[in-house]
């Protein structure tokens, strides 16, 4: 039961540079979500996916980009990287958005920005 | 715009107290809350969720209440544990999840 799966884990990036953060799950979840959380904040939200080919913005989207061909993938791309950009990027999915459906996280991807 | 907003920011209690972890949103129209909670370096674990046509959910010693048309809801701890300290983030679902921005609780043995 892999989950939420994100990779990197922890990665450094000099400013300008791009990078692209992946997240994948296994449970055949139609909703997904990319969140940000910033030292001793809350999550704020990014982007969102309600199913595959269907996107839209969230709260912070300036400065990254969503895609989503396959129900599976929902990847998060950095197109040049910022020092306000570092922070903890968490991926999240969820079956739907009707009352019972839990969201399940991934454990997160550090990123800095130097 | 959904706002959510945790109080207080910051907890301290001896081990053994009972408390009470307050979050309010703006808008009613919500499907669920969820509280959440965060180890130092981790990711979220969900620890109690409250359907929008519920009152109340119970686990163990934690009971998260759901007040939906004052737009409040609290997760009371029992007889809190020093492996209770941790960040609690509650979160409001509508077709996005919005967030508050935590609790921080610290149970001193």
């Amino acid at each position: 039961n892999a989950g939420v799966t994100q990779t990197p884990k922890f990665r450094i990036l000099k400013i300008g540079q791009s990078m692209t953060l992946q997240c994948t799950q296994d449970m055949n979840h139609n909703y997904m979500y990319w969140y940000r959380q910033d030292p001793g904040m809350g999550l704020k939200l990014i982007y969102y996916s309600v199913g595959a080919g269907i996107t839209d913005k969230g709260e912070v989207p300036n400065g990254y980009n969503v895609s989503r061909s396959t129900t599976e993938d929902f990847p998060l791309r950095l197109e040049l990287a910022a020092p306000s950009q570092t922070s903890v990027y968490f991926c999240a999915s969820s079956y739907g958005r009707d009352t019972g459906n839990t969201i399940y996280f991934g454990e997160g991807s550090w990123l800095t920005v130097v | 715009k959904q706002e959510v907003t945790q109080i207080p920011a910051a907890l301290s209690v001896p081990e053994g107290e009972n408390l009470v972890l307050n979050c309010s949103f703006t808008d009613s129209a919500i499907y669920n809350l969820q509280w959440f909670r965060q180890d130092p370096g981790k990711g979220l674990t969900s620890l109690l969720l409250i359907q929008s046509s519920q009152r109340e959910q119970t686990s163990g010693r934690l009971n998260a209440s759901l007040d939906k048309s004052s737009g409040r809801s609290t997760l009371y701890i029992a007889a809190s544990q020093p492996g209770d300290s941790a960040t609690y983030l509650c979160a409001v679902r509508q077709n996005d999840m919005r967030f508050g921005a935590g609790t921080r609780l610290t149970v001193k043995p």
